[in-house]
């Protein structure tokens, strides 16, 4: 069963513009949600999270958007840039408990020149 | 500064073959381990995860094991490898603290290929 779900396996944006890239999640346990970026061969490198307590941050670029009601997320990034080309993972956490940390299936970014 | 090393970067072995592949966290203390699997268009499955020495939960019934001999050292195990151990795998770590809510940090990866 997955609990955290990326369906778009891969997106193609122009230079410039915006990158929206979306995660659903089954578990209302969750309370807890980042996003890494992942190039081939290399470990996820973390980029920016959100609690549940929030429906929005912001770390320059990227900010992530939470809609608790539908067990949605999403990232967006802008302007999206050539270097943003990588694999995207959402993943979700509990922050009492196990601490687990639950990955999607990943989205393929290409940013466009 | 805390760093995480994992090793070997790759490693082809054959079929029947143990395997050990180890992960060490530097610069902290009491963190929580996890072993994670990507296999070939796959996303990142979790293996294995540990709230301190010793103590070990498993997610998915498999073909490996892990063991924490030591607080910042974490060991992926088989006795025998398959064809379907082939994968891309991770360790990461998570700062044990009273904040609600924090990132796990992963290593570079061994990518295993069993012949």
């Amino acid at each position: 069963d997955q609990q955290v779900k990326q369906n778009s396996p891969s997106l193609s944006v122009q230079e410039g513009r915006i990158s929206i890239l979306n995660c659903d999640y089954t578990n209302s346990m969750f309370d807890y949600f980042l996003w890494y970026k992942k190039y081939p061969a290399e470990g996820p490198t973390f980029l920016i999270s959100i609690s549940s307590i929030k429906d929005k941050n912001e770390d320059g670029r990227f900010t992530v958007f939470l809609n608790k009601s539908a067990k949605h997320l999403s990232l967006h990034i802008v302007p999206s840039q050539p270097g943003d080309s990588a694999v995207y993972f959402c993943a979700a956490s509990y922050t009492s408990g196990t601490y687990k940390y639950i990955f999607g299936t990943g989205t393929r970014l290409k940013v466009l020149a | 500064s805390q760093t995480i090393h994992q090793w070997p970067a790759t490693l082809v072995q054959p079929v029947g073959s143990p395997l050990s592949l180890e992960c060490t966290v530097e610069g902290t203390s009491n963190p929580n381990l996890y072993w994670y699997r990507q296999a070939a268009g796959r996303g990142l499955q979790l293996l294995f995860y540990s709230v301190g020495i010793g103590q070990i939960s498993s997610e998915v019934p498999q073909n490996l094991s892990a063991s924490r001999p030591q607080d910042r050292q974490f060991i992926l195990s088989s006795k025998k490898l398959l064809l379907s151990d082939s994968g891309f795998y991770l360790c990461a770590w998570r700062q044990r603290t009273g904040i609600l809510g924090t990132e796990a940090f992963f290593g570079q990866g061994t990518r295993l290929t069993v012949v």
